[in-house]
């Protein structure tokens, strides 16, 4: 198995709703990153897991949540969003050794209404 | 901060055309990568180069990283329309820094 699996794939939300993305990979990746992208712009870090503890949190609202249960999955956890958190959440994962690249999944295109 | 100019922003060109996009930085990375992304897909690693004057050859993709290992470019021959994204370059370095990544060159390639 050689991806990084993002459910849902599409997500529609109210400003108080509360709900939460799922990252899973089996690749034996001890590091694991959540990005989110707006349109035409690069990916932006959101958080990383370093052997499932949080190692760097970029200064990421609290209404984003994330967590690490276990080395193969990635939860984002996301609560009283505003309209402009819109965007595609993207999951990664890295085999260790700075050479390697990430392996990224599809994403979550998020909507807030 | 380490930093990463990647241009041109925008390409538009017809099939069959060559183009070169440019990773540019003053820093030095330990790695440089290649990504290439479709609209509403995660990016797609295309290449890894870690020594500096390396060129690596993906069909009709050339990748090379500077000497200096501050910079880097991605030459394709003969674009087709399949080639059309967003291409990604991102700085890497050891241990387990995130990388930097540059704002993307988004191609369309025209039949």
């Amino acid at each position: 198995d050689t991806e990084v699996t993002q459910t849902p794939k599409h997500l529609v939300m109210g400003m108080t709703n509360k709900k939460s993305l799922k990252c899973e990979q089996h690749m034996g990746h001890r590091a694991m990153y959540w990005y989110k992208q707006k349109a035409k712009k690069p990916p932006e870090l959101m958080f990383v897991y370093s052997y499932e503890k949080l190692s760097i949190n970029e200064s990421v609202p609290s209404r984003f949540s994330p967590e690490c249960p276990n080395s193969s999955l990635l939860n984002l956890h996301l609560h009283a969003l505003q309209p402009e958190d819109s965007a595609l959440y993207l999951c990664a994962s890295r085999s260790e050794g700075w050479e390697y690249g990430y392996t990224f999944g599809s994403g979550t295109r998020l909507t807030v209404v | 901060t380490q930093l990463l100019e990647q241009s041109p922003q925008f390409l538009s060109i017809q099939e069959g055309e060559n183009l070169t996009v440019y990773c540019n930085s003053s820093s030095v990375f330990s790695s440089l990568q290649w990504y290439r992304q479709e609209p509403g897909e995660g990016p797609v690693l295309l290449v890894t180069v870690v020594t500096g004057g390396e060129v690596k050859k993906l069909k009709r993709l050339t990748f090379q990283f500077g000497d200096a290992r501050k910079d880097s470019s991605l030459h394709i021959t003969a674009a087709q329309p399949g080639d059309t994204g967003l291409y990604l370059c991102a700085g890497g370095n050891s241990g387990n820094t995130p990388l930097v990544f540059g704002k993307g060159t988004r191609l369309s390639v025209i039949a």
